[in-house]
């Protein structure tokens, strides 16, 4: 079956340390998305992609990026990491070309801890 | 830019009952979708119910309805006859439609259902 996978599920690193998250998705979906979530926000989007070499800033970007060199995988780097970043992370993917029904799937979630 | 509003941080309904989760939210679009998903204790984001803005008619999956008053800009959710899995985290999320399709969500409500 089609899914999407993040890893690590879990991960505890230290301040300053350049952290990747990976996300993997076999629905051949051009969309993808970076939700960080905490308490007391709810989700909030980090970074999306519209497919293969597009990346966008989202509403909490600064010291996060992404790249997309294909379509089944959007890594997410933190390239210092601060302790404000720990959190948990989602990655979505959704498919722009079915136009009746535009759902975002999720993965599972990576529990990031930054000490 | 857009917001969304859950009023409610926790709520609780006893087994078998009803219960109506809230959710307001800002836009100046006319054109666009409303969601609810669910996180259960495992964390997996699942899309319970789905309301496109143009259509008058209120979204029903099974046990789950929405109340949607676009005027106002409210878009409740309903839980018929609750159950012991419907003890989970509930957001509320907008997209605008023919746009970026990103999601904001609102902070979220946690739901227990108790025996």
């Amino acid at each position: 079956d089609a899914e999407i996978t993040q890893s690590p599920r879990h991960k505890i690193t230290e301040t300053g340390r350049q952290v990747t998250l990976a996300c993997h998705q076999t629905w051949n979906h051009n969309n993808m998305f970076w939700y960080r979530q905490d308490l007391g926000h709810g989700l909030r989007l980090i970074h999306y992609s519209y497919g293969v070499q597009d990346t966008n800033k989202g509403e909490v970007s600064d010291g996060y990026s992404v790249s997309r060199s294909n379509t089944e995988d959007l890594p997410l780097t933190l390239e210092s990491a601060a302790s404000s970043q720990t959190s948990v992370y989602f990655c979505a993917s959704s498919d722009s070309r079915d136009l009746t029904y535009n759902e975002q799937f999720f993965g599972p979630g990576t529990r990031l801890t930054v000490l | 830019a857009q917001t969304v509003t859950q009023s409610q941080p926790e709520m609780s309904v006893q087994e078998a009952e009803t219960v109506t989760l809230s959710c307001t939210y800002d836009t100046s679009e006319n054109n666009y979708y409303l969601f609810w998903y669910k996180q259960p204790p495992s964390r997996q984001m699942i899309l319970v119910i789905r309301q496109e803005a143009y259509k008058q008619q209120n979204a029903t999956e099974n046990r789950f309805s929405v109340n949607f008053q676009k005027a106002a800009k409210s878009f409740s959710l309903k839980i018929s006859d609750s159950q012991l899995g419907d003890t989970a985290m509930y957001f509320c999320a907008f997209m605008f439609q023919g746009g970026s399709e990103k999601l904001v969500f609102g902070k979220g409500t946690k739901l227990t259902v108790n025996p």
